[in-house]
């Protein structure tokens, strides 16, 4: 099956920081998705972006399918935006496959 | 707008009892539904799908079964839990054929077996 590697593991930032989280996979697929996981467990999606880039404030999305990997970029971080990061990816439309995940810390 | 809520929200149980944890989705007919298990400090685990009414893909042999009675309903169950079946259980949704098969969770229960 597909295999999806995000890095890094962990990443901590004081708030107003960068970040680019990474997401590789291993084969042609027709469905990516980013999704932040917050504290206290709530999943919430992000990007649905198989290809292209997308927007949205002060998080973009670029996936580059043809080298088979996506990056998440995190703009002006708050604390509101700590939580795990997980890329997740499938060869259909109905079933992903969920990387570990980066966990973001943000710090005031 | 579309809900999904799941329940119970945290569930202790005994090695060897019984589960039925529900889900149901608001506001849209004929959604995909998902089940998918994460072990803590892990990614997630696709458990089962289901693209309609008694229509149910198992992605992992396990003690645990599903089972979709209604449209907008989606059941996890086990006759008998085991230690291994600790975990965070979570439900999601996706609109039907045709459209962007983005995935909403819903919040999420919360299983300790003892």
């Amino acid at each position: 099956g597909i295999q999806v590697e995000q890095s890094p593991p962990d990443l901590i930032l004081q708030e107003g920081a960068n970040s680019t989280l990474r997401c590789n996979f291993s084969d042609s697929v027709n469905n990516l998705q980013w999704f932040h996981q917050n504290p206290w467990g709530q999943l919430i999606n992000l990007f649905y972006i198989p290809s292209g880039t997308k927007q949205n404030g002060r998080l973009s999305a670029t996936t580059v399918a043809t080298e088979r990997y996506s990056l998440l970029y995190i703009s002006s971080s708050q604390t509101t935006d700590s939580g795990v990061y997980f890329c997740a990816v499938g060869e259909d439309t109905d079933k992903l496959i969920f990387g570990t995940g980066t966990r973001l810390q943000v710090f005031p | 707008s579309q809900t999904i809520h799941q329940w119970p929200a945290t569930l202790v149980q005994p090695v060897g009892s019984p589960l039925s944890l529900e889900c149901t989705v608001e506001g849209t007919s004929n959604p995909n539904l998902y089940w998918y298990r994460q072990a803590a400090g892990r990614g997630l685990q696709l458990l089962f799908y289901s693209v309609g009414i008694g229509q149910i893909s198992s992605e992992v042999p396990q003690n645990l079964s599903a089972s979709r009675p209604q449209d907008r309903q989606f059941i996890l169950s086990s006759k008998k839990l085991l230690l291994s079946d600790s975990g965070f259980y979570l439900c999601a949704w996706s609109f039907g054929v045709l459209q962007a098969k983005t995935q909403y969770f819903g919040p999420g229960t919360r299983l300790l077996v003892l």
